[in-house]
């Protein structure tokens, strides 16, 4: 059972348009949404996080848009480059425990030029 | 800043065949993981180790062992492949609350 759901599982996006991926998740335990780059051959790489006290958090071109009530989380990438071509997953953890992750399914992005 | 350092970085084993895949961190965290990824179902948690002398089932630990030697070092054993267990492995590790610094991946493929 998937405790992240994510979506699109792919997205071709023109250069300089706006990515927008979403996920979405049921467990209210959780409570740190951290989102992961991952290019060909590497492993996953943190890109930008949030926690439930804030609605949206941005770092650059990135932001992440974040809705308790409906438990949707989603990531936008403005002025979309190539170099953003790849593949994008969101995750969750509880605030107990040991931290663990559950991470959605991912997102593969294609940025034309 | 080696971050999270993970041999070997391909294999190629026969069925039944085992092996130990390592990881190694030089960051001081305290907590260490191994996932799998297959294509279309992401990250899967397989073994965690929340702290030094501890270690635990994620979602997928069936076909699986680990030690967690010392703080630094966190490996994954396959004691009898199978092809199903043809992957790409994942080691990170953490400190509690924040987010994973990941490994480079290795990538096993079980005939």
């Amino acid at each position: 059972q998937q405790q992240v759901k994510q979506s699109p599982q792919s997205l071709i996006v023109q250069k300089g348009g706006i990515s927008i991926i979403n996920c979405a998740y049921e467990n209210t335990a959780f409570d740190y949404f951290p989102w992961y780059q991952q290019f060909p051959g590497k492993g996953p790489a943190l890109l930008i996080a949030i926690r439930p006290d804030v609605s949206e958090k941005k770092e650059g071109r990135f932001t992440i848009s974040f809705n308790k009530s409906a438990k949707q989380f989603s990531l936008h990438i403005m002025d979309s480059q190539p170099g953003d071509s790849a593949t994008y997953f969101c995750a969750a953890s509880p605030r107990t425990g040991a931290n663990n992750l559950f991470f959605g399914t991912g997102t593969r992005l294609t940025v034309i030029p | 800043n080696a971050g999270v350092t993970q041999t070997p970085k391909f294999q190629v084993l026969k069925t039944g065949q085992s092996m130990t895949l390592q990881c190694a961190q030089d960051m001081n965290h305290n907590s260490m993981y191994w996932y799998r990824q297959d294509p279309g179902m992401g990250l899967r948690l397989i073994y965690y180790s929340a702290s030094e002398g501890t270690t635990d089932k994620g979602e997928v630990p069936n076909g699986y062992n680990v030690s967690r030697l010392n703080k630094r070092e966190f490996s994954l054993r396959l004691e009898s492949a199978a092809p199903s267990q043809t992957s790409v492995y994942f080691c990170a590790s953490s400190v509690t609350g924040q987010g994973y610094t990941f490994g480079s991946g290795t990538r096993l493929t079980v005939v």
